[in-house]
Order: structure tokens, then sequence, then C-alpha cells
């Protein structure tokens, strides 16, 4: 079956304690994305990568890494957490970057 | 000015009726338009994506893009309960090589509720 996962589903952490948050698709897609979403403000873009080893930041970047070691895992680092960042995450890939994006189930999080 | 920008909701239809969702956006440059729909507590899926100028149908669907006015709005015929979620706009540029590079910006999204 065709997916993006994503770990944890639920996660809270308290400030300053650095996390993860995998993101694995099967789909051999090249383009994979991070997003957030917050009430009000729908999805905003944190980080895309085109392709292996080839990110960039999207609309929201302050306070998040990505790497892309491998075409299938897109992890998203909080190195040191933040209240402002507690929000529902969602991770996606797609073939083109644009039509037929796949998103994961999100990863709820919560901040202390 | 936001970049996408989704008309306010709620907005609340009876079963049967036409829903118009609508959604502008600021950067001339947009070359791809989705609409994904989002069901509470669910992550978004796509229902219908545009390209050129004009109407793009799709079942109970209609997608209709207006470069020009920088707007791209979604019909829903026959609107069911089923179809109650979260609508959301998305545009993303295309590249000189033709590609979007993956950037995609979405609108704030409309809540939908279709009421028997």
């Amino acid at each position: 079956e065709a997916q993006v996962t994503q770990n944890p589903r639920y996660l809270i952490t308290v400030t300053g304690k650095k996390l993860t948050v995998t993101c694995s698709q099967n789909m051999n897609h090249e383009y994979m994305s991070w997003y957030r979403q917050d009430p009000g403000l729908g999805l905003r873009q944190i980080y895309y990568s085109m392709n292996v080893e080839v990110t960039d930041k999207g609309d929201v970047p302050e306070g998040y890494k990505v790497s892309r070691k491998e075409k299938r895992n897109f992890p998203l680092i909080l190195e040191s957490p933040s209240p402002n960042q507690t929000s529902l995450y969602f991770c996606a890939s797609s073939f083109n970057g644009g039509a037929y994006t796949f998103f994961g189930p999100g990863t709820r999080l919560t901040v202390l | 000015q936001k970049e996408v920008e989704q008309n306010s909701g709620p907005l609340s239809v009876p079963e049967g009726a036409i829903a118009s969702l609508n959604c502008t956006y600021s950067d001339r440059g947009s070359q791809s338009f989705f609409w994904y729909r989002q069901y509470s507590g669910k992550s978004p899926e796509l229902i219908m994506f545009i390209y050129s100028n004009g109407d793009k149908e799709d079942g109970r669907f209609t997608a209709q893009l207006n470069k020009a006015s920088q707007y791209v709005s979604l019909l829903i015929r026959d609107s069911q309960p089923s179809d109650s979620a979260t609508y959301l706009c998305a545009v993303t540029p295309l590249s000189a090589g033709g590609t979007s590079y993956g950037k995609l910006t979405f609108g704030q999204g409309t809540i939908l509720t279709v009421h028997p």
C-alpha cells in the first residue's frame, strides 16, 4: 500500500528537549515536505526537499531542521523546542512537487 | 495580504445544493492550483487540480481558474453530508524547467457543513 508514515503520532515534551519526528514514504517520490497546521492559519510549509541532499526553506523554517540522506526518509528535527511549536505536523511526498501530494497521518506535538 | 486567501467560513448549505468555495492568490507566477479536502482529525487529500484557465469537471466537483483575476474556485454540486469537511486551496509556482520544486502554499481553509 502506497503511504507516508510518521512517528510518533502524538508527542508531549518540554521546552528545550531535542526531538525528531520521522517520516517515510514507499512511493519512490523525489519530493517531500513538512507542514504545520494551526487553527486559523491553515497549512504552512516548513521545509521541502527535491531529492536526496537537496532541501530548501518553506514559509516557516525557524526553529526546525531537516535532512534527506535517503530518498524515502525526511525527518524533522527540533533542536530546542519551544511552546510556540505546539502544532499538528504533516509530512508529505509527491512525484512532481505539486499534484498528487500524499500526506502522512499527522503528528500532534505539545511543547510544555 | 496573504499569499493565498479563501472565503471566510464556515459555509453551510442544505443537502442537494451547490457549494461554492473561493480562493484568491497574490503571486502572478503561480501556475498550478489544487483543492484538498480535510476531514476533522485526518490528513488532507487531493480532490482536484487545475493548470489552465477555464473549468475542469470531475464528477460532482468543478474547479474554475481565472488567472487574469488570480482567482480559483471549487463548486460541489448535489452536496452531500459526507462533503462536510475543511477545503484547502493550494498554489505552487512552476520553474522555467516545468517543475514546482515542491513549494506549495495553502490558504487558511474553509469549513463546509452540508446539513440534511
